[in-house]
């Protein structure tokens, strides 16, 4: 079955930890993002990649950080140095050959201990 | 980028058509309109998108006007499972950049 998994659903951080955020896809995509959603907003985009070893920031990349060493995973760290980390956290990728629009995970929900 | 504004919030029962508005004065000629639905706690869902016109699935309707400065997504028959957040988004799909700009959405409660 194809999809986008993000794992784990809640996590749990002490305040000067960082923290690492799994978003595995299947669908063979070759670009990824990361978004972060705050309660009764839209969604504000932190980095993407267009293709393996490449990625570039979004809107907020401040105290986050990410690495794409394969196709099919695209890990957002978020870091100490991010003040305010408690939001809710969703993976996207999308098929760059086509005009098919972005597909979404389940999302993560951060939350500062 | 184009911006876009769409009312916060819609009320509607079981049964009836839903149709929601979207602006978009400052589209550009390569943008496409993309709704999604969102349930908390969940990613957003893909509804519909369209260039020009009317497109129809099997969820739903998108009707854009020729100046394509607004678009109405229509929701025929809707049921209590459809109260969600809908987001309307305008942007180039072509490309891997693809960036989306979300708005906080429209909020729909269907009752029974």
């Amino acid at each position: 079955d194809g999809g986008i998994t993000q794992s784990p659903k809640y996590l749990f951080r002490k305040e000067g930890q960082n923290v690492t955020l799994s978003c595995e896809q299947n669908l063979n995509h070759d670009a990824m993002y990361w978004y972060r959603q705050d309660p009764g907003q839209g969604l504000r985009l932190i980095y993407y990649s267009q293709i393996v070893n490449d990625f570039q920031k979004g809107d907020i990349a401040e105290g986050y950080s990410v690495s794409r060493e394969k196709k099919e995973s695209f890990p957002l760290t978020v870091t100490s140095a991010q003040k305010n980390p408690t939001a809710f956290y969703l993976c996207a990728s999308r098929d760059v050959m086509s005009n098919q629009p972005q597909h979404f995970g389940d999302g993560t929900r951060l939350s500062i201990l | 980028l184009a911006k876009t504004t769409q009312p916060i919030s819609m009320d509607s029962y079981e049964g009836q058509e839903v149709n929601i508005t979207c602006s978009h004065n400052n589209i550009a000629t390569n943008d496409y309109i993309t709704w999604y639905q969102q349930f908390p706690s969940q990613g957003p869902r893909f509804i519909i998108q369209g260039y020009k016109t009317k497109v129809t699935n099997e969820v739903a309707s998108l009707f854009i006007p020729a100046d394509r400065k607004s678009s109405t997504l229509s929701l025929p028959r809707v049921s209590l499972s459809d109260t969600a957040v809908y987001y309307c988004l305008v942007g180039d799909p072509g490309g891997a950049t693809n960036k989306l700009i979300f708005g906080t959405g429209t909020l729909l409660a269907v009752q029974p």
